[in-house]
């Protein structure tokens, strides 16, 4: 069956340092994968979008790379701020109608 | 103006009713999905319909009951809830483009049965 990994739970890091999550999964050959960010209460809102024949994808201060072989996704924030402090999930997919979510990892930036 | 909405925020019921949980969205997608978010934080497909016609039901009980009247709405009933059906319901909608294919969320309903 599918399965997707997000690395450890909770990730701490200091206001400055790049955060870098990772998203591995098992089973099925996405055609693209997706991360979102989820805050407390709030539904998640949709950040990036990397297909599988691209290696790397940026967008401001986030950046994400795709790996169809090691079946791996990165996700990185440089610079990171307090702000940034959220859950992200990743969603390897064919399309949104098969969208599959991780568990998320938590991500508290310290001032 | 919200894109997704859904009502209410918070359910809380006795075991056994029977209960509702309204979605809309004014952004235009032929697409809406119901997701379950449990207590571990896994976000699940439940359902989704695409023009108000149901395209996915993942194994969910018969107790739940999605109605699109048209495809700016997708409600979701719950007949005879019961303890595990505590979790946060969240409402979705998509729409394919050349960019590809993003969710776009609600806020959630957080349902507590007792």
């Amino acid at each position: 069956s599918q399965k997707i990994e997000q690395n450890s739970e909770a990730l701490n890091i200091q206001e400055g340092k790049t955060a870098t999550l990772t998203c591995n999964y098992t089973n099925y050959s996405p055609a693209y994968l997706q991360w979102y960010r989820q805050d407390p209460g709030r539904g998640p809102v949709f950040l990036l979008l990397i297909r599988e024949n691209e290696k790397e994808k940026r967008k401001e201060r986030l950046k994400v790379t795709f790996d169809t072989t090691l079946k791996q996704s990165l996700f990185h924030i440089t610079a990171s701020q307090p702000a940034d402090s959220a859950t992200y999930l990743c969603a390897p997919s064919g399309s949104a109608r098969q969208l599959t979510f991780g568990s998320g990892t938590q991500l508290t930036v310290l001032p | 103006d919200t894109a997704v909405s859904q009502t209410p925020k918070y359910l809380v019921t006795q075991m056994g009713n029977d209960k509702s949980i309204k979605c809309e969205q004014n952004l235009g997608h032929d697409t809406m999905y119901w997701y379950k978010q449990d207590s571990k934080k896994f976000l699940k497909i439940m359902f989704s319909y695409n023009n108000k016609e149901l395209i996915i039901n993942e194994t969910v009980p018969n107790r739940f009951s999605p109605k699109s009247p048209d495809k700016a709405h997708l409600n979701l009933h719950i007949n005879s809830l019961e303890l595990g059906d505590s979790a946060v319901y969240f409402c979705a909608s998509s729409q394919v483009t050349l960019k590809g294919e993003k969710l776009f969320f609600g806020s959630g309903t957080q349902l507590s049965v007792l």
